[in-house]
């Protein structure tokens, strides 16, 4: 079976600062990894994805994340956050014999301060 | 760009009603799933469809629960008897046929039974 664990509920970061929410996951087989973003009220909305080829990706938003298959994570990035940024943000595994649904972690709320 | 579309956005229902949440897919998408998220949880898989029929489901997704495609675009889930612990917001979801394509979420129906 597949699951995610994102390390922290919370993240509060100020303006301009980097912004990193962890991920790791667990698989038997190659994942698919996966980070969706929602803003209240909303739907997911996709930021990035991890299928195969080059382990760095890079999403919308100026955000970017690294598969590391050694250390099963797949941590998001963005070098410098902006007030906009702050929402809930979901990592997401499928793959294998999961049938294609997506597995979520629990979420990570990011604050930007001022 | 073509979305997912969900409706009512909010659906309030005593306890022991039916409900119908309705969903209209992406066109060209031929995968469906429906997702639930308790306020302050997670988001958690309930099923998902393919070929006019139920693919895979999860233990929350129990005989109170059903879902169809009636039509060549709409996809509904039905709760047949609601209880207080069903209220949530419900998603819906669409992929293409390739098995590492993203899901596309609807917004999202929040469901609230008193």
């Amino acid at each position: 079976a597949q699951s995610v664990t994102q390390l922290g509920s919370h993240v509060s970061v100020s303006e301009g600062a980097l912004v990193l929410l962890r991920c790791n996951y667990s698989s038997s087989v190659p994942p698919y990894l996966f980070w969706y973003v929602q803003y209240p009220n909303q739907g997911l909305q996709l930021l990035l994805k991890y299928t195969t080829g080059a382990t760095l990706v890079k999403g919308i938003n100026g955000f970017e994340a690294e598969f590391k298959k050694s250390e099963t994570s797949f941590h998001l990035t963005k070098p410098s956050a902006h007030m906009s940024d702050a929402a809930e943000y979901f990592c997401a595994v499928s793959g294998g014999n999961q049938g294609g649904k997506l597995i979520f972690g629990q979420g990570t709320e990011l604050s930007v301060k001022p | 760009e073509p979305e997912v579309t969900q409706t009512p956005s909010h659906q309030v229902t005593q306890m022991g009603q039916e409900v119908i949440l309705r969903c209209v897919p992406i066109s060209n998408h031929l995968y469906f799933y429906w997702y639930r998220q308790i306020l302050g949880q997670k988001v958690e898989f309930l099923v998902s469809f393919y070929n006019n029929e139920i693919s895979e489901k999860s233990e929350i997704f129990d005989d109170q629960f059903s879902v169809e495609r009636p039509d060549g675009s709409n996809f509904t889930l039905k709760i047949r008897s609601t209880k207080l612990e069903d209220s949530a917001m419900y998603f819906c979801a669409s992929r293409v046929t390739e098995y590492n394509s993203p899901l596309h979420f609807g917004n999202g129906t929040r469901l609230t039974v008193t």
